[in-house]
C-alpha cells in the first residue's frame, strides 16, 4: 500500500534556529518526493522535487534529502524565521496509468517562535 | 506566470442550495485537479481533467460535478451538499497528467455547507 508518514506531527523552535523534518515512504512505482509548506487555510507551494537518483536539493534556507535505499527524506530548515510557520507535506509519486497520483503524508507543523 | 487563481475564497451554502466553485490557469497545463481537504488533514484527490477530458473521479458522490470548458478553466458544480462537505476545496494543475514537474495548486475556496 501507498503511505507517506511524517515525524514529527508537530515542532515548536525559536526563531533563527534550525530543524529537521523527516519523512518515510512506501510508493511503487516511484517517480517523485516533494515537499510542499502549507499556510493555514492556503493551497501547497511547492519547496523541491527530487527523483531518486538525487540525494539532495536546496531551495534558498530549505534543504532537502532523499535516501532511495531507506526510503527515507528529511527537511533541513536553516536560520529558521517567523514566516516559516506552516505545515511541510511530504509527498510521494507515483507513475501509474499515465498518471503521476501525489501521495501526501499527514504533515509536520511547524510554529517558529520569536 | 505560475498562478493558480480560485473563486470565491470563501463561500456559504445551504444544502438546497446550487453553486459553482471556478479554477483559472494561464501556464499553458494540460492537466487540472480537485482536491477536497479537511482540517489538520491532507489533501485528497477527486478529479482529474486531462486535455480537458476527465480522467479519473476518484468515486466523489454525484453531488460534486466537474466541468472543464477549456484548458485554462475548471468548474466544480455544487449541488445538495452535506454538512460534512464543508472543506477547503483546491485546485491544481501542472504540465501533463504524467508529468513529474511541480503540481501548482490555488488558494483554495472554502466552503461551508449549513
Amino acid at each position: 500500500k501507498n503511505q507517506v508518514e511524517q515525524s514529527p506531527q508537530s515542532l515548536i523552535i525559536l526563531e533563527g534556529k534550525n530543524c529537521t523534518l523527516q519523512c518515510n515512504y512506501t510508493v511503487s512505482p516511484f517517480s517523485n518526493l516533494r515537499w510542499y509548506k502549507q499556510d493555514t487555510g492556503r493551497g501547497p507551494v511547492s519547496l523541491t522535487i527530487m527523483t531518486f537518483s538525487e540525494n539532495t536539493k536546496s531551495n534558498g534556507r530549505y534543504t532537502a534529502t532523499l535516501d532511495a535505499d531507506t526510503k527515507q527524506s528529511s527537511l533541513h530548515i536553516t536560520a529558521s524565521q517567523l514566516s516559516d510557520s506552516a505545515s511541510y507535506i511530504c509527498v510521494g509519486s507515483s507513475l501509474s496509468g499515465g498518471y503521476n497520483k501525489l501521495i501526501f503524508g499527514a504533515g509536520t507543523r511547524l510554529a517558529v517562535h520569536p | 506566470d505560475t498562478e493558480v487563481t480560485q473563486t470565491p475564497k470563501h463561500l456559504v451554502m445551504g444544502m438546497t442550495n446550487k453553486k459553482s466553485l471556478k479554477c483559472e490557469q494561464h501556464m499553458g497545463h494540460r492537466a487540472m485537479y480537485w482536491y477536497k481537504q479537511k482540517a489538520k488533514k491532507p489533501p485528497e484527490l477527486m478529479f482529474v481533467y486531462s486535455y480537458e477530458k476527465l480522467s479519473i473521479n476518484e468515486s466523489v458522490p454525484s453531488r460534486f460535478s466537474p466541468e472543464c470548458p477549456n484548458s485554462s478553466l475548471l468548474n466544480l458544480h455544487l449541488h445538495a451538499l452535506q454538512p460534512e462537505d464543508s472543506a477547503l476545496y483546491l485546485c491544481a494543475s501542472s504540465q501533463t497528467p504524467s508529468s513529474t514537474d511541480t503540481q501548482y495548486f490555488g488558494p483554495g475556496t472554502r466552503l461551508t455547507v449549513l
